[in-house]
């Protein structure tokens, strides 16, 4: 069963840092990865979507890379702001396809302080 | 714009009152998911729609059921809802399920 890890759990950095959000997989078996954007009380933002053919994709001040053999990816944010406060959750389809749906880690909750 | 919407976005019932939720999608995805995500936690899966054919997860309770009248609807009915069902639900689709899913913002059910 593919489970899905997400460290750290919170951080929280100064306005205009670089950060690095870490997620890892135990079944390297996948179709792709995608991460999520989620602010209190809402749904879920899709940010970035790699597939496993990709090492890695790029939306604006956002770059998740893939290692599908080591199974991790990171997203990496550059000169965060306090806009990006937010949590962020990392997560595949299962190996059945849509029978799956998405596993999800347990998400970084990510503070941003101006 | 192609978006996944999800109604209401708040939703207040009385324990044991039957309350139905309500997703809408212009994707024309085939696979329709959802989730419910209490609070600090990942979301659960509680069950999809491939087409017309309903998935429900093993440890869904017998207490939620849904049903998708369209492609394009699909409906979360919770028969007696207890304390420990408020959450936030979410609903999400997908092409075949593994060409990236999108998610609506979600109705934040409240049972008092």
């Amino acid at each position: 069963k593919q489970e899905v890890t997400q460290i750290p759990a919170a951080l929280s950095v100064p306005e205009g840092e670089n950060l690095v959000l870490n997620c890892s997989f135990t079944d390297s078996a996948i179709y792709n990865l995608q991460w999520f954007r989620q602010d209190p009380g809402k749904g879920l933002t899709s940010l970035l979507l790699i597939q496993s053919s990709q090492r890695e994709q790029t939306s604006g001040r956002l770059n998740a890379s893939l290692d599908k053999s080591s199974g991790r990816s990171t997203l990496y944010i550059a000169a965060s702001q306090p806009g990006d406060s937010a949590t962020y959750l990392c997560a595949v389809p299962g190996a059945g396809g849509g029978a799956d749906g998405l596993t999800f880690g347990k998400g970084t909750h990510l503070i941003i302080q101006p | 714009d192609a978006m996944v919407i999800q109604n209401p976005r708040y939703q207040v019932t009385q324990f044991g009152k039957p309350v139905t939720l309500s997703c809408s999608q212009t994707l024309n995805h085939n696979v329709m998911y959802w989730y419910q995500q209490k609070s600090s936690q990942a979301p659960k899966l509680l069950f999809h729609y491939y087409d017309k054919d309903f998935n429900n997860e093993a440890d869904t309770p017998d207490n939620f059921q849904s049903r998708r009248p369209n492609t394009s609807f699909c409906f979360l009915d919770i028969r007696s809802p207890g304390l420990g069902d408020a959450a936030m639900y979410l609903c999400a689709t997908s092409s075949t399920g593994v060409y990236g899913y999108t998610f609506g913002s979600g109705t934040r059910l409240t049972v008092v």
